[in-house]
């Protein structure tokens, strides 16, 4: 149980251009769920956090007008990364609160590249 | 969150048990340890976690000295997959945020 899942696994796009990653919660609800940005050789840096219903709550220095996050249903949240650029490049992780909210599960990640 | 330390990097072999160490000498009562871990280019996965009490589950033991001020997490019998950085993570019940410090890189060798 608990499996998170995310969607692409890696994209590539051209600089200027928007990219949607989704990120499911396929076994079970999750009221919240959360965004991390993860470079190269570095820890997981948390973006934004997200509940259901509700606006994201971003993390100082996080961008919201170019980091969109919807979290429309209680099994999807999608991050939409506008008008991307190549310093935007990153693996970004989410991952869903159980039932038990002190444990979070992860997506497997999606790996951005901007040309 | 308390800050936590660990070592950077780790060495093991293939069938010995690991020990990965964690200093949190600023915990507070209330705030749980934690441990993830994360397998080259994947999503950190869930190990365990603890309060007070050493747990053990399926995938490892959780040692937590009386003071609380450090704990160790013991995988007991090590495999190449357990090639990961592992991450120890002090959070308070009912904070939603996990804060990622660096880790400690474990590598088993065959």
């Amino acid at each position: 149980g608990a499996v998170v899942s995310q969607h692409p696994s890696r994209v590539i796009c051209k600089s200027g251009t928007s990219v949607k990653i989704e990120c499911r919660s396929l076994d079970f609800q999750a009221t919240t769920m959360f965004w991390y940005r993860q470079f190269p050789k570095k820890s997981l840096m948390l973006m934004a956090t997200s509940n259901e219903g509700s606006k994201a709550t971003y993390e100082q220095g996080v961008e919201k007008d170019k980091f969109l996050i919807n979290h429309a249903s209680l099994t999807l949240s999608t991050l939409t990364v506008t008008s991307a650029h190549p310093e935007d490049s990153s693996f970004y992780i989410c991952s869903a609160s159980h039932r038990d909210p002190d444990t979070q599960y992860f997506g497997p990640g999606t790996r951005l590249t901007v040309l | 969150d308390a800050k936590t330390t660990q070592p950077p990097s780790m060495d093991c072999a293939e069938g010995r048990a690991a020990n990965l160490p964690c200093n949190h000498s600023t915990i507070s009562g209330n705030e749980y340890v934690y441990w993830y871990r994360q397998i080259h280019s994947q999503g950190p996965q869930y190990i365990i976690h603890g309060l007070k009490n050493n747990e053990t589950n399926e995938m490892a033991s959780l040692i937590i000295t009386e003071d609380r001020k450090s704990s160790t997490l013991i995988l007991p019998h090590a495999t190449l997959r357990d090639t990961a950085v592992y991450y120890c993570i002090v959070r308070s019940q009912g904070a939603q945020k996990l804060v990622f410090g660096q880790g400690t890189r474990l590598t088993i060798n065959p």
